[in-house]
């Protein structure tokens, strides 16, 4: 089956600093990748949409210059989060289109993230 | 405006017991229909997936519902287990990369 793998699990920064997470399809390319930020108890939001080869596309409230996001290859999409502050702490997780998936998503086990 | 609203919020059930969470969604198009599990830290992981011509689904002890007509989807759980507690999700496509995720469900099931 499809298989996302997200890297770190979890990851605890001092302010100011950036953190880079990582997003890869295992077995199947992903021109289209996805990433969710999820605070506790409340639903997936969609952050942006990361294609390869292009510059992600971002939903409104999303700054881009803040989490930057890097699409280079047709497995691995990447998420930094620059300058962090404790209120960018969440839980973010990826996601990619597969046809193995008959065509819905398969997700990644997720990045905790603190920023202390 | 495309929305998907799920029930109970919580849910606390006793271990073997069965229990059955809803899904209204108001999307147009409609495409078809996911239910994920959740478990808490981890990404979602998928149950069933409906398109509008299907009106069931079994995985297990898991069996999805749709009715297209009054827009509503069910996740049925039988003789629910301790590692079915979890938060379950409906999602919405509208189609080709555009989903609609419901709050959730949050289900805990007790020895």
């Amino acid at each position: 089956g499809a298989v996302v793998s997200q890297h770190p699990s979890w990851v605890i920064c001092k302010s100011g600093t950036s953190v880079k997470i990582e997003c890869r399809s295992l077995d199947f390319q992903a021109t289209t990748m996805f990433w969710y930020r999820q605070f506790p108890k409340q639903s997936l939001m969609l952050m942006a949409t990361s294609n390869e080869g292009s510059k992600a596309t971002y939903e409104q409230g999303v700054e881009k210059d803040k989490f930057l996001i890097n699409h280079a290859s047709l497995t691995l999409s990447t998420l930094t989060v620059t300058s962090a502050h404790p209120e960018d702490s969440s839980f973010y997780i990826c996601s990619a289109r597969s046809d193995r998936a008959n065509y819905g998503y398969t997700f990644g086990s997720g990045t905790r993230l603190t920023v202390v | 405006k495309n929305q998907v609203e799920q029930s109970p919020q919580s849910l606390i059930i006793l271990e073997g017991k069965n229990c059955t969470l809803q899904c209204n969604y108001t999307v147009s198009p409609f495409s078809n229909l996911r239910w994920y599990k959740q478990d808490t830290g981890r990404g979602p992981v998928s149950l069933t997936i409906m398109t509008f011509s299907e009106n069931t689904k079994s995985n297990g002890r898991y069996t999805a519902t749709l009715d297209a007509d009054t827009k509503q989807s069910s996740l049925h759980i039988t003789a629910s287990q301790l590692s079915d507690s979890a938060s379950y999700i409906c999602v919405v496509s509208l189609g080709t990369y555009k989903y609609i995720f419901g709050t959730g469900t949050r289900l805990k099931v007790l020895a």
